[in-house]
């Protein structure tokens, strides 16, 4: 069974400094994608950033880059330049491209406080 | 591009009842998922419609069932409700063969 795993409940960093939201997966796909999506207090879950696992190079949107390790089955994102707007839970997802049952697997979700 | 809707909000329910969740999709979108997720969780599958058919189905009991209408538009039914039915209820679209999902605001239902 696929599972996705973030070891970091809580998580802090102040105005303007980098962190490092951690998350790994177990699967024996080849093909799938992986995803960041925040959750503030609105509860909107919102794509943060997606990666494809045939594609080497490491996804980058703006301040939030990940670093995607697939023999270690590790995707880790980072966000540079922290923002107040950061605050928000962070889950990180699974999407298998194979199979007639294709559906987000979750984590548990890591909560971010930026603080000033 | 109109986003995903979710209605009601808010429901509070009592043990035995059943609800009704609704959803429309994203402009473009014909295929809805809906996930439970609960206090503290990450988002569980429930199912996922497609052509109005369900098209893939989580670990819940058949007291969980959907529609998905014409317009892609969708509801969760759940029959009998049980405490730890309490939860938000998030739906999601997407473009079938696309595997970016967007999210609705979600239902938050409490059960008493």
């Amino acid at each position: 069974a696929q599972t996705v795993t973030q070891s970091q409940p809580e998580m802090s960093v102040q105005e303007a400094e980098t962190v490092t939201l951690s998350c790994t997966y177990d699967t024996s796909e080849s093909n799938y994608y992986l995803f960041w999506y925040k959750q503030p207090p609105s509860r909107q879950m919102i794509l943060v950033i997606r990666q494809e696992a045939y594609k080497q190079q490491n996804a980058t949107e703006n301040r939030f880059s990940v670093n995607f390790q697939k023999a270690a089955k590790s995707f880790s994102l980072k966000i540079s330049d922290s923002q107040l707007g950061d605050t928000a839970m962070y889950f990180c997802a699974f999407y298998p491209n194979a199979g007639n049952n294709r559906k987000l697997i979750w984590g548990l979700g890591t909560s971010l406080a930026v603080n000033p | 591009e109109t986003g995903v809707t979710q209605s009601p909000t808010h429901l509070i329910k009592t043990r035995g009842q059943q609800v009704t969740l609704r959803c429309s999709s994203q402009s473009g979108h014909n295929t809805v998922s809906w996930y439970q997720q609960a206090l503290g969780q990450g988002p569980q599958f429930i199912f996922q419609y497609y052509r109005e058919e369900e098209n893939g189905r989580g670990n819940f009991p058949p007291r969980f069932s959907g529609l998905q209408f014409p317009n892609y538009s969708s509801e969760l039914n759940v029959n009998a409700l049980e405490l730890d039915d309490s939860a938000l209820y998030l739906c999601a679209s997407s473009r079938q063969g696309f595997y970016e999902q967007y999210f609705g605001p979600g239902t938050r239902l409490t059960v008493t």
